[in-house]
């Protein structure tokens, strides 16, 4: 089976700009995830949906973080505007279900805001 | 506050050797627990889960220890070989609640020498 798509691999911004990262989760798979990871830390958890509707994003920094998974197939996290302390691998899973299926990872996208 | 923590931040083990990789957890609401193996500029790849009601999982040269009452688990890989230099996470996950994504450690770099 495909595995999880994410583009782009590698973006580049300044400070006070925005950015936008697009998933597309394995076939069939209704638990949607964004990950952050920085530098020498595990991935943390952004926000999480199930098919379209989101099911926990209360590590999403709300102010400038935002995202949507519209008909409940691919998502898109959005940063605006971006900090320097948003340097980070976004990382974005699915599993076919909440609770007893592992996560599949895409490769990120590696985010560097200067 | 860490609640899943790899405090061996690399460990180095000779090729045909057992490699132990430890995880400490402080939620006693988790449930399901899995390791994650990550190559640089890849993300993350599922290893091994275990449930909360088993102490032990095996696949082939991985088995997963799991003792609750010392909240702690471990990777077990017999024997080592050279492609198993990487990253890896240990995750845990709550089932009964709205918030079930994966918490992560902040991983343990496998080194294998020859």
């Amino acid at each position: 089976e495909a595995g999880v798509a994410q583009s782009p691999r590698y973006k580049i911004i300044e400070k006070r700009q925005s950015v936008a990262f697009w998933c597309n989760p394995i076939s069939g798979h209704a638990t949607l995830y964004w990950y952050q990871q920085i530098l020498g830390q595990g991935p943390k958890l952004l926000i999480q949906f199930q098919n379209n509707g989101v099911v926990d994003d209360s590590q999403l920094p709300k102010d400038r973080f935002s995202a949507e998974r519209l008909k409940g197939v691919d998502s898109t996290l959005k940063i605006q505007p971006a900090k320097l302390e948003d340097s980070a691998v976004y990382l974005c899973a699915s599993s076919l279900d909440r609770y007893n299926s592992p996560l599949h990872f895409g490769n990120g996208t590696r985010l560097t805001v200067t | 506050d860490q609640q899943v923590k790899q405090n061996s931040p690399s460990l180095s083990v000779q090729e045909g050797r057992i490699s132990i990789l430890n995880c400490d957890y402080t939620n006693s609401m988790f449930d399901y627990f899995l390791w994650y193996k990550k190559y640089p500029a890849e993300g993350p790849t599922f290893l091994i889960s275990i449930s909360s009601i088993k102490d032990k999982n095996e696949d082939g040269r991985f088995t997963v220890f799991l003792n609750k009452s010392a909240k702690h688990l471990s990777l077990h890989i017999v024997p080592s070989q050279p492609g198993d230099s990487a990253v890896y996470f240990c995750a845990a996950r709550y089932s009964g609640g709205g918030a079930d994504g994966l918490t992560f450690g902040k991983g343990t770099h496998l080194i294998i020498q020859p």
